[in-house]
Formats: structure tokens, C-alpha cells, sequence
């Protein structure tokens, strides 16, 4: 089946550094990906749609200076968090769809703990 | 806005009994409905799903049922099993434009051996 890969699973970083996620489709080709943030306990909330070869849409209230995001290519899209602060901890997920009548398939997630 | 609600939010149910969890959608144009499990510290994972011109759909012990004119649909968990145990999440989308899902709140289920 669709597999999406996110690197790195966890990732402990100071405060004011910068740390980039990254999210592949194995198996298929993607030209949207979505990113996902998600506090302890709570649902899914969309950050911003990845789209390859052009910029990224951001959802009202995120700061795309701030999370930035590139979709180079067709199986890969990162997303980068600027000057980390503590209150950016949180857990990070992408998805991509592998065709046109195919719900989304999420990656593993990333667990980021800014110190 | 568009939303989704999701009910309960939690629910215990003793091993062999059946789980069912509850989602409303408010975007009438939504015609994909997923259902994702989460298990702790992992990605959701996509379980079942259903489209605007079915009615249910049933795979194996889970379930899906959607009511158009109400705007609901619903998860059956019949047999539960301890590893049924984890985050389910309900999502409502269209197949048209950026495709992009609407997230219930997520219902812990918790299955008692």
C-alpha cells in the first residue's frame, strides 16, 4: 500500500534553533501534501497545504515565516521550523493522497520538543 | 465555518461488545468521509471510508453509516478486541479543489479485557 515516511520520529532542539521535518511518499507521486499540527489529547489541525513546484497555502493564524515549507519535488516536501520556541513543541504530521479516489495516508509523525 | 463534531469523546466498552462513534458535518457540498485510528505516539491510520452516493459500507468487524440528509455518519466496532484500543478520528472533504480534510474532535476508546 501507500507508504509516507517522515523523518526524523523525534527531535529535541534548542531554543532559537531551527529544525526541518521531512515527508515522503514512497510509492507514488504527490503533488499536494498537508501538515498537521497536534497538541497532547487533541484533534488534527491543518498548518498549511504543500503544493509541489509553487508556494505553500498557509491556514489563517499560522505564520509561514515561520514554518516554512518546500515541495521540490514530487515525493518530497519539508517543512521547517524557524527560531523554535518551546510553544512550537508539539507533534508535527504530513499526509498525501496516492490518487485521485484514495483517502490520505499520514505519516508517523514527528515529535518536537524545543528546550 | 465548516466543522465536524464528534461524540463521544471517550468511551469504555468491555471485550466482545460493540463501539459505535458519531460524527456531524456542516459543508453539505462534503462527499468523502474517512475514519482514522491514532495509536499513541504514531500517525492516524486510515480504517474505512465512505462516499456521498453510498449508504454503508462494512469491512470485516467495522462499519461506516452515512445519513446525507441529516449529515451524519458513524463508526460500528462490533467483536471489540483490547488492540480496537486507541484515537479515532471522523473527517469530512470534498473531492473537488485542495481536497482538504475536516477533523472531528476524536474519540478515545478504551476496551476492557
Amino acid at each position: 500500500g501507500a507508504v509516507v515516511s517522515q523523518h526524523p520520529s523525534w527531535v529535541i532542539c534548542k531554543s532559537g534553533t531551527s529544525v526541518k521535518i521531512e515527508c515522503r511518499s514512497l510509492d507514488f507521486q504527490a503533488t499536494t501534501m498537508f501538515w498537521y499540527r497536534q497538541f497532547p489529547k487533541q484533534s488534527l489541525m491543518l498548518m498549511a497545504t504543500s503544493n509541489e513546484g509553487s508556494k505553500a497555502t498557509y491556514e489563517q493564524g499560522v505564520e509561514k515565516d515561520k514554518f516554512l515549507i518546500n515541495h521540490a519535488s514530487l515525493t518530497l516536501s519539508t517543512l521547517t521550523v524557524t527560531s523554535a520556541h518551546p510553544e512550537d513543541s508539539s507533534f508535527y504530521i504530513c499526509s498525501a493522497r496516492p490518487g485521485l479516489f484514495h483517502g490520505y495516508t499520514f505519516g508517523s509523525g514527528t515529535r518536537l520538543t524545543v528546550v | 465555518g465548516e466543522n465536524v463534531e464528534q461524540h463521544p469523546s471517550t468511551l469504555s466498552v468491555q471485550e466482545g461488545d460493540s463501539a459505535v462513534i458519531k460524527c456531524t458535518y456542516s459543508d453539505s457540498a462534503s462527499n468523502y468521509f474517512p475514519w482514522y485510528k491514532q495509536e499513541l505516539g504514531k500517525g492516524p491510520q486510515l480504517i474505512i471510508d465512505i462516499r456521498s452516493n453510498v449508504g454503508e459500507k462494512k469491512d470485516q468487524r467495522i462499519a461506516v453509516t452515512l445519513n446525507k440528509t441529516a449529515k451524519h455518519f458513524s463508526l460500528h466496532i462490533t467483536e471489540t478486541q483490547p488492540e480496537d484500543s486507541a484515537v479515532y478520528f471522523c473527517a469530512a472533504s470534498t473531492t473537488s479543489g485542495t481536497y482538504k480534510y475536516i477533523f472531528g474532535t476524536g474519540t478515545r476508546l478504551k476496551v476492557l479485557a
